[in-house]
């Protein structure tokens, strides 16, 4: 089972900050939180990953609660090619299983 | 350096028949897992491999198999394909797992499978 949870669909207006939530309220100690995004039917990407500071790249920023039992992904400024399937997962660190399951995932439309 | 390759990117099968889809990655990666993705469903998992020589079940695992063949190779074979395995598959690996150096999945560009 996911151990995150997501919205279903969010919508965002092209240029404006899109913000996507994500609740992992189990998440342990040394588990990472990971943002992909999939485009139509390519192959999911990469976004970015924390522990538990605040994370920015080129992409997007990722914001984890103090207590890290939830987490946001902040396009600062949305264009239409962002629309795509957001997906949060959480993930150990160190040992454990690799049984990575990523759940539905927000559809997140940019609109023009 | 390719990435993950996954190959073939379209293949469609009758039913009973059989076929393997294969990934390579060319980034040392430890790890090397596959997925599958049904309109309008996320991705779930079907096996992984943690390293070279070991295999595990994710979550839909029935009605395939996998070999990781080296370091490089992971592949995903269906022995009798049924209608249901229609979908697209994804391979991912992850490089080593520590707490300097946690590493993101790279997925391929997926195989679409049509069984009918």
């Amino acid at each position: 089972d996911a151990k995150t949870t997501q919205p279903p669909s969010m919508d965002c207006a092209e240029g404006r900050a899109a913000n996507l939530p994500c609740n992992h309220s189990t998440i342990s100690g040394n588990e990472y939180v990971y943002w992909y995004r999939q485009i139509h039917s390519q192959g999911p990407q990469y976004i970015i990953h924390g522990l538990k500071n605040n994370e920015t790249n080129e992409m997007a920023s990722l914001i984890i609660t103090e207590d890290r039992k939830s987490s946001t992904l902040i396009l600062p400024h949305a264009t239409l090619r962002d629309t795509a399937v957001y997906y949060c997962i959480v993930r150990s660190s160190q040992g454990g299983s690799e049984k990575l399951v990523f759940g539905k995932g927000t559809k997140l439309t940019v609109n023009p | 350096n390719a990435g993950v390759t996954q190959t073939p990117k379209f293949q469609v099968l009758k039913t009973g028949q059989s076929m393997t889809l294969q990934c390579a990655q060319d980034m040392n990666h430890n790890s090397m897992y596959w997925y599958r993705q049904d309109p309008g469903m996320g991705l779930r998992l079907i096996y992984y491999s943690a390293s070279e020589g070991t295999t595990d079940k994710g979550e839909v695992p029935n009605g395939y198999n996998v070999s990781r063949l080296n370091k490089r190779e992971f592949s995903l074979r269906l022995e009798s394909a049924a209608p249901s395995q229609t979908s697209v598959y994804f391979c991912a690996s992850s490089g080593q797992r520590d707490s300097l150096r946690n590493s993101p999945l790279h997925f391929g560009n997926g195989t679409r499978l049509t069984v009918t």
